[in-house]
């Protein structure tokens, strides 16, 4: 079917507002990642989920940084709070099975925080 | 955290020209992945190497992994503008990217 899509595709909040973040991963795939990558920067690894459970959210930055998958599918992450540095792009990845598996990456959501 | 590092971590050349950009880590890889990410997009997957001392060609591109599987390399002969993008590789078993080779091929 369709590959990852991510909405929305641009996002302009004000300093201090929550937002939130949504991926949809390709039909069956068990697995999904989310990442930041700020301008010109690399990827930087946030959280993955195996099925609607998160074993390694190690990457998130702050606790202001949240994300749930439901019924082993869609995946939101919210931003509580945010500031300008979590102005950036993300990125949302699925995989078959697990994190061997080759990842297919959404287009990604481009947040500017004012 | 194994890190992986990558070099150099700006290229700029001209359309035609050929280069080597590298993928590095103390530690042994079972397996290695280079993806591409081209500008507005999401990183696409180039090829995964796992053997120590295959090499894989995807027309232009050669990928090699080395003997102990401890490094491997991405080579372009005559680059393109379509070449243009970041590379990344990353450790299979790892959901972490190394930072990333930016390459800019002028026409």
């Amino acid at each position: 079917g369709a590959g990852v899509s991510q909405s929305p595709s641009n996002k302009v909040t004000e300093k201090g507002k929550d937002v939130e973040l949504r991926c949809d991963p390709i039909s069956g795939h068990t697995a999904l990642y989310w990442y930041r990558q700020s301008l010109g920067q690399g990827l930087e690894f946030l959280i993955y989920f195996q099925g609607n459970s998160a074993p390694d959210k190690s990457g998130l930055p702050s606790d202001r940084f949240s994300a749930e998958r439901t019924g082993g599918s869609v995946s939101t992450l919210t931003i509580q709070r945010t500031q300008q540095e979590d102005s950036a792009v993300y990125l949302c990845a699925s995989s078959l099975a697990r994190w061997t598996g080759t990842q297919y990456f959404g287009p990604g959501t481009r947040l500017t925080v004012l | 955290t194994q890190l992986l590092e990558q070099s150099p971590q700006f290229l700029s050349i001209q359309e035609g020209e050929n280069l080597t950009v590298y993928c590095n880590s103390s530690s042994v890889f079972s397996s290695l992945q280079w993806y591409r990410q081209e500008p507005g997009e999401g990183p696409v997957l180039l090829v995964t190497v796992v053997t120590g001392g295959e090499v894989k060609k995807l027309k232009r591109l050669t990928f090699q992994f080395g003997d102990a599987r401890k490094d491997s390399s991405l080579h372009i002969t005559a680059a393109q503008p379509g070449d243009t993008g970041l590379y990344l590789c990353r450790r299979r078993n790892d959901m972490r990217f190394g930072a990333g080779t930016r390459l800019t091929v002028k026409p």
